[in-house]
């Protein structure tokens, strides 16, 4: 149980463009969800918390307009890297809770060229 | 205040040895303490966690030690195999509200066979 699912698992794309990235709680409904960013030998830093149909909360020195997040449903949350740079190549990882322990998916390596 | 500091930063235990990971938090409003393994390109998965009302809990190879009073804590993993060989977080988080997550800046373990 407590499965929490990413796509896509990895994506390459040109400077400028945007990426969404979608977390989904496969079976169970999450309340919360987190979206952390993980740079290489690195601890994860959370980004954003978003709690169903209402708007997320930013972390500080997180640019709410480059970091689209969408909890649309309990079992979908969505992050938007729009207008992407080299500098936003990173490991983004989502988690989702049901009022009990974060279950994390298994990341999305984002690499703009 | 938010900061939780994790030591080592890398660590190298011979098969059948056990490995010791610690970490130690300033905040005490903090009552949930859980560890993470990692493997590369994945996304953390839940070990075994604490709250503080006790000193020591145990999982199988896995044993987190708990001390309130000195604000740290420790994972111990009995028997280390080659599989265990993984980059492990320690975090903590306030267990009501948000349950926001804050991570140590990860352990790499490596186990030589």
């Amino acid at each position: 149980g407590a499965v929490v699912s990413q796509h896509p698992s990895w994506v390459i794309c040109k400077s400028g463009t945007s990426v969404k990235i979608e977390c989904r709680s496969l079976d169970f409904q999450a309340t919360t969800m987190f979206w952390y960013r993980q740079f290489p030998k690195q601890s994860l830093m959370l980004m954003a918390t978003s709690n169903e149909g209402s708007k997320a909360t930013y972390e500080q020195g997180v640019e709410k307009d480059k970091f689209l997040i969408n909890h649309a449903s309990l079992t979908l949350s969505t992050l938007t890297v729009t207008s992407a740079h080299p500098e936003d190549s990173s490991f983004y990882i989502c988690s989702a809770s049901q009022e009990g322990p974060q279950h994390f998916g298994d990341g999305t390596r984002l690499s703009i060229l | 205040q938010q900061q939780v500091k994790q030591s080592p930063q890398s660590l190298i235990v011979q098969k059948g040895g056990i490995s010791i990971i610690n970490c130690a938090y300033e905040n005490t409003a903090f009552d949930y303490f859980p560890w993470y393994q990692q493997f590369p390109g994945k996304g953390p998965a839940l070990l075994i966690a604490i709250r503080p009302d006790v000193s020591e809990k145990k999982e199988g190879r896995f044993t987190i030690s708990f001390n309130k009073s000195a604000k740290q804590f420790s994972l111990h993993i009995m028997d280390s195999q080659p599989g265990d060989s993984a980059t492990y977080f320690c975090a903590a988080s306030i267990i009501q509200g948000a349950q926001k997550l804050v991570f140590g800046q990860g352990t790499r373990l490596t186990i030589n066979p």
